[in-house]
């Protein structure tokens, strides 16, 4: 079945620290999955991707892995920053038939930022 | 700001009434998609629309229901509501609608509170 699911819920981590959330996904066709950022009161906002063929993508600041044989990805975020301080969730983009997607969404890890 | 915009922002009313969400896409875009995100179910797909007609169905309820008018812009139709129909929802749009290049962009959300 589909399901997409984090680690953990919450994660603390001090200003400039690298920060690591983690997720588990459980259909090994997956093939297509994005990083969102929740701020407060705001609708999500796409961070990075990765398609299956690749282990690893970078972004500014971020680094997606995904690990295919234990399905698993992960996103780091380097030397946080309170603008960091949100929910991330992992999505996996499903394509139903051809011309129509859907995202489905793990449960989020609520990251703060100490400062 | 990602472009989508939502209306109203917040929205309260009692068991049993309708309510309708609006929704108008980013400039260009063609496809619209619904996700309600409550805390016992988080952000699920409900369904996706593209330039006015149906593409996808998820986890929509037969109270609700949605149209893309000529103009692109969507609502969201929830009758007969119930406590549990309490949650945010939020719009999403892209430029197509399949997967390939297709970034969703999220609006900001109208939270519903039905008492």
């Amino acid at each position: 079945g589909e399901s997409v699911g984090l680690h953990l819920p919450t994660l603390s981590v001090q200003e400039g620290d690298n920060s690591i959330i983690n997720c588990a996904y459980s259909n090994s066709a997956s093939d297509y999955f994005i990083w969102y950022k929740q701020e407060s009161g705001k609708g999500p906002q796409f961070i990075i991707d990765i398609r299956s063929n690749m282990d690893k993508r970078q972004g500014q600041r971020v680094t997606v892995l995904l690990n295919k044989t234990v399905k698993h990805l992960s996103l780091q975020i380097a030397a946080t920053q309170p603008g960091d301080s949100a929910v991330y969730f992992c999505a996996e983009n499903t394509e139903l038939i051809q011309g129509a997607q859907k995202l489905v969404f793990g449960q989020g890890t609520r990251l703060t930022i100490n400062p | 700001d990602s472009g989508v915009t939502q209306t109203p922002k917040h929205l309260i009313t009692a068991t049993g009434q309708r309510v309708t969400l609006r929704c108008s896409p980013r400039s260009g875009d063609l496809s619209v998609y619904w996700y309600q995100q409550s805390l016992d179910q988080g952000l699920q797909f409900l369904i996706q629309y593209y330039n006015g007609e149906e593409r996808a169905k998820g986890n929509i309820l037969e109270r609700f229901s949605a149209q893309q008018f000529p103009d692109l812009h969507s609502e969201l139709n929830l009758s007969s509501l119930e406590l549990g129909d309490s949650a945010l929802y939020f719009c999403a749009s892209s430029v197509g609608s399949g997967r390939a290049s297709n970034e969703q962009f999220f609006g900001p959300g109208t939270r519903l509170t039905v008492l």
